[in-house]
């Protein structure tokens, strides 16, 4: 089975600053996607990047960047110039792939990083 | 482009009273669908997934149960609720899955039980 932890439930950050959300996941799997999904308080489920276990190029996507380490089964977010839209709960999330997860492929969630950014 | 509804958006029931939610999904065919329940201040916890009609697979013993009559139609019912089925009830879907493709979630029914 696998598991994903975000050992920090709560964080706060000045705007503009950068701030880092931790996440590790534990697996047999060998090939998997991990996702970071952001629900603000209007309590939409949003996603915010991917990594394919398989790339070791860390994703982006403009603000959002990733820093994915394999071997210790980390995979944690950094947010460069926080803005007050990017306060939300923070999820990450886990699924593996393969010939024999098909058609069995489901979700595993961190419980969240609750993230605020202060005007 | 796709999209998903899910409705109600509030619903407030008294315990041993039936539930109904509904999802429907637009532009696509033949998703994966899913119903995930959010404890107050929790993760996801995934209730049941579908990989086409009238195919469910239940992770969690409860008094839940899902349905998919049509392709895009995903239905979260109980013929009588516990004060324990309290909480946010998120509804997604995906293609693909097996290449990475992400869930889409809708805007989710919060569910209160008196």
């Amino acid at each position: 089975a696998q598991t994903v932890t975000q050992s920090q439930p709560e964080m706060s950050v000045q705007e503009a600053e950068t701030v880092t959300l931790s996440c590790t996941y534990d697996t047999s799997e060998s090939n998997y996607y991990l996702f970071w999904y952001k629900q603000p308080p209007s309590r939409q489920m949003i996603l915010v990047i991917r990594q394919e276990a398989y790339k070791q190029q860390n994703a982006t996507e403009n603000r959002f960047s990733v820093n994915f380490q394999k071997a210790a089964k980390s995979f944690s977010l950094k947010i460069s110039d926080s803005q007050l839209g990017d306060t939300a709960m923070y999820f990450c999330a886990f699924i593996p792939i393969g010939p024999s997860n098909f058609g069995n492929e489901k979700l595993t969630f961190g419980t969240g990083t609750r993230l605020t950014i202060i005007p | 482009s796709q999209t998903i509804h899910q409705w109600p958006a509030t619903l407030v029931q008294p315990v041993g009273s039936p539930l109904s939610l509904e999802c429907t999904v637009e532009g696509t065919s033949n998703p994966n669908l899913y119903w995930y329940r959010q404890a107050a201040g929790r993760g996801l916890q995934l209730l049941f997934y579908s990989v086409g009609i009238g195919q469910i697979s239940s992770e969690v013993p409860q008094n839940l149960s899902a349905s998919r009559p049509q392709d895009r139609q995903f239905i979260l019912s109980s013929k009588k609720l516990l004060l324990s089925d309290s909480g946010f009830y998120l509804c997604a879907w995906s293609v693909a899955p097996e290449h990475g493709q992400p869930q889409h979630f809708g805007d989710g029914t919060r569910l209160s039980i008196l």
